[in-house]
């Protein structure tokens, strides 16, 4: 069975940093496109981020551009999410999610992140 | 950046009914090179993750009912229930996934009148 395991989220001052986890298992990892996708409370899905099987080519939302990196550890099938200075509008829960392609087939249940003071 | 509207926002349908959504994206997803619509329709149930239904605009993905489908080409797009069931009652999105960033239409919440 495929499964995506969030892991990491809380709550962070504005200004902080968090890093978010993904643990993946049931398929075979590497050769999975994978990618973050947040919802703020209340609001819509929202496209993050994406990174390639091997890691060599990454993608993300212009609002996160400097401030998140995405990551991934082929050999721990895990994927991760730095964010650095975090904004109030950054509060949403953050899904891991993947697929073959920039196609998002599976999804994580979500782990949520709180910037607040 | 491709902008994804759906229609209508909300929309209230009685069982057994067919309940339409549409999706317009500000320029056409559809490949020259492959001739596929890069759109995508996913379900999404108060807390659970979203679920993906139809992928290349029409191919309903493995274990969706056949109830669902998805049309269009281009820029329009249309996810159509045939015949409501009380299960369906969910939020749903489009969502692009030509170029970079994959962006999400609103979302429609379809609910029992």
């Amino acid at each position: 069975e495929v499964q995506l395991v969030e892991s990491g989220g809380g709550l962070v001052q504005p200004g902080g940093s968090l890093r978010l986890s993904c643990a993946a298992s049931g398929f075979t990892f590497s050769n999975y496109y994978m990618t973050w996708v947040r919802q703020a409370p209340g609001k819509g899905l929202e496209w993050v981020a994406n990174i390639r099987q091997d890691g060599s080519d990454k993608h993300y939302l212009d609002s996160v551009k400097g401030r998140f990196t995405v990551s991934r550890d082929n050999a721990k099938s895990s994927l991760y999410l730095q964010m650095n200075n975090l904004r109030a509008e950054d509060t949403a829960v953050y899904f891991c999610a993947g697929g073959s392609g920039w196609l998002v087939e599976r999804w994580g249940q979500g782990t949520l992140v709180t910037v607040s003071s | 950046d491709i902008v994804m509207t759906q229609s209508p926002d909300s929309l209230a349908v009685s069982l057994g009914e067919r309940a339409t959504i549409n999706c317009k994206s500000s320029q056409s997803v559809l490949s020259s090179s492959n001739n596929r619509n890069y759109l995508a329709w996913y379900q999404h149930k108060p807390g659970q993750p979203p679920n993906l239904l139809i992928s290349w605009a029409t191919t309903r993905e493995s274990g969706v009912p056949d109830r669902f489908s998805g049309s269009g080409s281009g820029t329009d797009f249309t996810l159509t229930i045939s015949s409501l069931q009380a299960e369906d009652v969910a939020v749903y999105y489009c969502q692009h996934y030509y170029s970079s960033p994959l962006t999400f239409g609103g979302g429609t919440k379809v609910e029992i009148k």
